[in-house]
């Protein structure tokens, strides 16, 4: 079976406060993605890679970064909370063109 | 015009019956579809893909794709209380990445 992990399943942090978001897979798997899920605006994509050290921006990259250093390892990093980055983050890996596998999630809330 | 678009529900059936989830996509170009099923304060998980016009079954499961129509659909037969969950449909357009609609509301009603 897939796993893909995740580094918290909740998370608080203070409004300017660095974050890091850790996830692993251990699939072998090429493309890594990050998204944020809020209720009414479905799952939004913020960044993915399809390679070690390849990046590509997604639909809402501001405010956030990544880093993907390992195949099996992909961070999202967000350089200054802000409370409107309080979401539900959700790391995803895929092979290819073919379904993606999701982690467990993060609860994040910056206060 | 949204890329995925799916009705938002929520769908209400009873226990037993077939519930009948749709979903509509915008780019021709599409390939690869997808059926997720998310729990409430859960992440997606994977239940379906399907690749080719017509359908494709597993267990109580099938989906059904109309390339021409642009059109998804997942069928559940015999819909149980643990089948209550959000439904994402999920679409391949381009290169690596996935589209997916806001997700269907599905209740199965004792």
């Amino acid at each position: 079976d897939v796993k893909v992990t995740q580094s918290s399943r909740y998370l608080v942090k203070r409004t300017g406060e660095k974050v890091f978001l850790e996830c692993v897979q251990d699939m072998d798997h090429e493309n890594m993605f990050w998204y944020r899920q809020d209720p009414g605006l479905g799952l939004r994509l913020i960044y993915f890679s399809y390679d070690v050290k390849m990046k590509e921006k997604g639909d809402i990259p501001e405010g956030y970064s990544v880093s993907r250093e390992k195949k099996e390892r992909f961070s999202l990093i967000l350089e200054s909370a802000s409370t409107n980055q309080t979401s539900m983050y959700l790391c995803a890996s895929s092979f290819s063109y073919n379904e993606q596998f999701f982690g467990p999630g993060t609860r994040l809330t910056v206060l | 015009q949204k890329e995925v678009e799916q009705n938002s529900g929520p769908l209400s059936v009873p226990e037993g019956a077939i519930a009948s989830l749709n979903c509509t996509y915008s780019d021709r170009g599409s390939q690869s579809f997808f059926w997720y099923r998310q729990y409430s304060g859960k992440s997606p998980e994977l239940i379906m893909s399907i690749y080719s016009n017509g359908d494709k079954e597993d267990g109580r499961f099938t989906a059904q794709l109309n390339k021409a129509s642009q059109y998804v659909s997942l069928l559940i037969r015999d819909s149980q209380p643990s089948d209550s969950a959000t439904y994402l449909c999920a679409v391949n357009p381009l290169r690596n990445k996935l589209t997916f609609g806001t997700g269907t509301q599905l209740k199965v009603e004792l």
